[in-house]
């Protein structure tokens, strides 16, 4: 089975400043990695996925992931926040093969002025 | 907006009873999926239907059904409500089976009082 530890359920950091939410995930078998993000009051978008190639993903808003396989981390930064990313961001795996996303618990990001 | 919607977008009522809700997934999208999102849960996937059949099941419970019509649409009913049913429930399609990629909708909130 797969699971996903979103190591932080809060950030708070000021506008302007980096930011990276960390992921670590557990699987016996390969998978591929997303990062959902949710705004208040809304359903989940898709903000970036891994599937294979380079690990260096970029995905939607400026942000960007890098895989680790050894780590089993899928670390999500960018290098400048606005007051716009606040939100709620999921990091997810699945298998191929198995239909469901397997989610972290999510991690509430809070951009202070 | 994801092209994917979803009824009723608040829902209260009491314990003991039964709701039904309803998904509409995005235009020539085959494959719906049902998550739950609750506090002490996090985001956990329940079901999914593929043109109208059952292609993977979750951590659903024996008092929750789901079903997928010829035109697509599916709905997810919820019986003998409990205090702890009181989640967000969403509703994702992607356009195949195992389409990667999932689009959400914007949820359904139940409120069991």
């Amino acid at each position: 089975a797969q699971s996903v530890t979103q190591l932080d359920s809060q950030v708070p950091v000021f506008e302007e400043a980096p930011v990276e939410l960390r992921c670590n995930y557990s699987s016996s078998v390969s998978v591929y990695l997303f990062w959902y993000v949710q705004y208040p009051n809304q359903g989940l978008q898709l903000l970036l996925k891994y599937l294979s190639g380079s690990t260096l993903v970029k995905g939607i808003n400026g942000f960007e992931a890098e895989f680790n396989k050894s780590q089993t981390s899928f670390h999500l930064r960018k290098p400048s926040v606005h007051i716009s990313d606040t939100a709620e961001y999921f990091c997810a795996v699945s298998v191929l093969g198995a239909q469901k996303l397997v989610f972290g618990q999510g991690t509430r990001l809070t951009i202070n002025p | 907006d994801s092209g994917v919607t979803q009824t009723p977008k608040h829902l209260i009522t009491a314990t003991g009873q039964r709701v039904t809700l309803r998904c509409s997934p995005r235009s020539g999208d085959l494959s719906v999926y049902w998550y739950q999102q609750s506090l002490d849960q996090g985001l956990q996937f329940l079901i999914q239907y593929y043109n109208g059949e059952e292609r993977a099941k979750g951590n659903i419970l024996e008092r929750f059904s789901a079903q997928q019509f010829p035109d697509l649409h599916s709905e997810l009913n919820l019986s003998s409500l409990e205090l702890g049913d009181s989640a967000l429930y969403f509703c994702a399609s992607s356009a195949t089976s195992g389409r990667l990629k999932q689009f959400f909708g914007p949820g359904t909130r139940l409120t069991v009082l």
